[in-house]
């Protein structure tokens, strides 16, 4: 069974540019997370989507949004870059019904670099 | 915020020693889990304990779980190079789904 796929793996932005970043989950999971890692902050949630509909979301500006597609598929999209958007964006997916009772499977992520 | 605090930050061992790391969380749980990280990858989900469980088990893995104390503890038996990564645990934030909080994390380094 493939895994969590995320697409860029890498991505060199400027400031004030917009990225869009890819997550597929594993076949049949409904439930997708999005998550920031950094250095200082560690991992913060960004938010959840289910079966099109995000169900939890995390302190982050407005800036930062997503949305889920019919096949379950998600992407994150970031506009108005600023260096400290600079982050490994990892994308988790489960089958969303069992709540926290089930384990999430974590993509490799996107490295998100802002110049 | 963090709701996982843990502690060493750090720590280096020897191939064959056992590592401990602790797990420290502010609210009340529905589970809590651990997870591994190798540098540069995604995170890989090794055990949940259940706020009922005091201790559980998976293969050289032992997790104990003391709510009163809002503790856990992760224990890697005879530990492997193959073992050095970052080690994380993570709580459920009151039920919600697919939101989990993590700790800073403990980054395992096994000498061969």
């Amino acid at each position: 069974k493939a895994g969590v796929t995320q697409t860029p793996r890498y991505l060199i932005k400027t400031r004030g540019q917009q990225v869009t970043l890819s997550c597929s989950p594993i076949s049949g999971h409904r439930s997708v997370s999005w998550y920031q890692q950094t250095p200082g902050q560690g991992l913060q949630f960004l938010f959840e989507y289910f079966s099109e509909t995000q169900r939890n979301k995390g302190n982050f500006p407005g800036r930062f949004s997503g949305r889920q597609f019919s096949n379950s598929r998600s992407e994150m999209n970031v506009s108005t870059l600023e260096l400290g958007d600079s982050a490994l964006y990892l994308c988790a997916s489960s089958w969303g019904d069992r709540g926290l009772w089930e384990p999430q499977h974590f993509g490799d992520g996107t490295r998100l670099s802002i110049l | 915020s963090q709701q996982g605090e843990e502690d060493p930050q750090a720590l280096s061992i020897q191939e064959g020693e056992n590592a401990t790391m602790n797990c420290s969380y502010k609210t009340s749980i529905n589970n809590l889990q651990w997870y591994r990280q190798n540098s540069g990858r995604g995170l890989v989900h090794l055990i949940l304990i259940r706020s009922n469980e005091r201790e559980k088990h998976s293969g050289r893995l032992r997790v104990t779980l003391d709510t009163s104390k809002k503790s856990s503890s992760l224990l890697i038996t005879a530990s492997r190079a193959a073992d050095t990564a970052s080690y994380f645990c993570a709580t459920d934030a009151s039920g919600n789904t697919g939101k989990l909080i993590f700790g800073q994390g403990t980054t395992l380094q096994v000498k061969p």
